[in-house]
């Protein structure tokens, strides 16, 4: 079957550096997603990942490794409105998302 | 402002009724997708539709359907609601299929 494994919450401190991760089980691999879902709201995208490597976007950074099937995402500077659902989706062989069930991060003053 | 939009925000259903959920999109994107949200688990996909005209099933069909029958509109309907069909719905969509999905604000849709 196709798995996607996160940690289901984290908690940092305001200012620090977190990072989550991702495993993935999935058949194929057609890119790997990184959405932030703040309570009560939709998802929003953050980054794509398709080539092993580190992908930086401003405080956010993603890093993908297919050989091992992981991949994390690094908050920089963390700021209390960074509290939020982090998900983690794997694009399989049939251009599906499959989906992780999302880390909850709680940022402490 | 360009977007997707979900309607109703959030409704209270009694077993047995039929509901559709209309979701609608101005950005011309080609995929759009129907997800259901449940505490703990990830988003599972319920329908998608390449392009317009087509439809397909994704993790967890049963007991909805869905028509594309044009680029803009993606309703999706609950034949004969059931308790466990008690979920958050997101709509969403994307020009292609190595693209990200955007996502509308939602249906909370709780069937008593």
């Amino acid at each position: 079957g196709q798995n996607i494994d996160q940690p289901t919450e984290m908690t940092a401190t305001e200012g620090a550096i977190v990072q989550i991760n991702c495993t993935y089980q999935t058949s194929g691999f057609n890119g790997l997603f990184w959405y932030q879902q703040h309570a009560g709201e939709a998802p929003t995208f953050l980054s794509y990942n398709v080539l092993d490597g580190l992908e930086e976007k401003g405080r956010f950074s993603s890093f993908l490794s297919r050989s091992k099937g992981y991949s994390y995402l690094l908050l920089k500077e963390l700021q209390m409105k960074d509290s939020a659902s982090y998900l983690c989706a794997v694009r399989d062989s049939n251009y599906q998302l499959i989906w992780g069930a999302g880390t909850k991060l709680i940022i402490k003053p | 402002i360009a977007g997707i939009t979900q309607a109703p925000t959030s409704q209270i259903l009694a077993a047995g009724r039929r509901m559709t959920l209309r979701c609608t999109q101005d950005m011309r994107h080609n995929a759009m997708y129907w997800y259901r949200q449940d505490l703990g688990l990830g988003l599972r996909l319920i329908h998608y539709s390449n392009t317009a005209g087509t439809t397909g099933k994704g993790e967890v069909p049963d007991g909805y359907s869905v028509s594309r029958a044009n680029t803009d509109d993606f309703p999706l309907t609950l034949a004969s609601a059931v308790p466990s069909q008690t979920s958050v719905y997101f709509c969403a969509s994307s020009p292609g299929d190595n693209q990200p999905q955007h996502f509308g604000d939602g249906t909370r849709l709780s069937i008593l």
